[in-house]
């Protein structure tokens, strides 16, 4: 059974420069959630997708989006990064019925520089 | 709205300790559930227990236990004879049975830093 993986591992960003985050989910989840934490923090949901559909969001603006593939794969897209936006991302991805655990990969770290 | 509080920022045990964390949370719905997860050096989160609202019982998995109780909103996490490999954050999070299926956002607590001394 793969685990869920991330990719890129790390990150360095200018201010403004568009990125594409990805993850694959673990074998038979259907439901990715993505979180940024910041250093010292907990993770803060950004977003869920169940069936290549957002079903629930957190507090991000906008220009945080994502995607689902048939796979259950999926994207977290930000344009425009920002200072406040340097963190570690996590994909987690679970069965979606039951509120089961959620598993999660390894992140991928961002600097905005 | 969903709150999470792990008050102790930081802890340090002598190795054969034992060492409790605390988790103290709020929630409007009837029917959530209760997780720790452990964060070693390398980030990635790791599952270590999902607890329903409606099962107080408490559990004992190894040298880890739980200790849920709804009168006082906690679920605390108990290690036994604390070892080096213990060292790492630990985070209580919550999330309830949403509209659509069970499977909604988990709001985190800030953690708890535990570092073992050997």
């Amino acid at each position: 059974e793969t685990g869920v993986t991330q990719s890129p591992t790390h990150l360095i960003k200018t201010r403004g420069q568009q990125v594409t985050l990805r993850c694959s989910s673990q074998s038979g989840h259907n439901t990715v959630s993505w979180y940024q934490q910041a250093l010292g923090q907990g993770p803060q949901f950004i977003f869920q997708y169940y069936r290549e559909e957002e079903n629930g969001r957190g507090n991000f603006p906008p220009r945080f989006s994502g995607l689902q593939f048939p796979n259950y794969s999926s994207e977290l897209n930000v344009n425009a990064w920002e200072l406040d936006d340097s963190a570690l991302y996590l994909c987690a991805s679970s069965l979606a019925e039951g509120a089961n655990e959620q598993f999660f990969g390894p992140g991928t770290r961002l600097t905005v520089l | 709205a969903q709150k999470v509080t792990q008050a102790q920022t930081e802890i340090s045990v002598v190795e054969k300790e034992d060492v409790t964390l605390d988790c103290v949370y709020e929630t409007r719905d009837t029917t959530y559930y209760l997780f720790w997860y452990k964060q070693p050096p390398s980030g990635e989160l790791v599952f270590l227990i999902r607890r329903n609202s409606f099962d107080e019982q408490n559990e004992i998995s190894g040298r880890y236990s739980w200790n849920f109780q709804k009168s006082t909103s906690s679920f605390n996490f108990t290690i036994t004879a604390s070892q080096v490999v213990d060292s790492a954050v630990y985070f209580c999070a919550l999330t309830s049975e949403g509209s659509n299926f069970g499977n909604e956002k988990l709001t985190f607590g800030t953690g708890t830093r535990l570092t073992i001394i050997p």
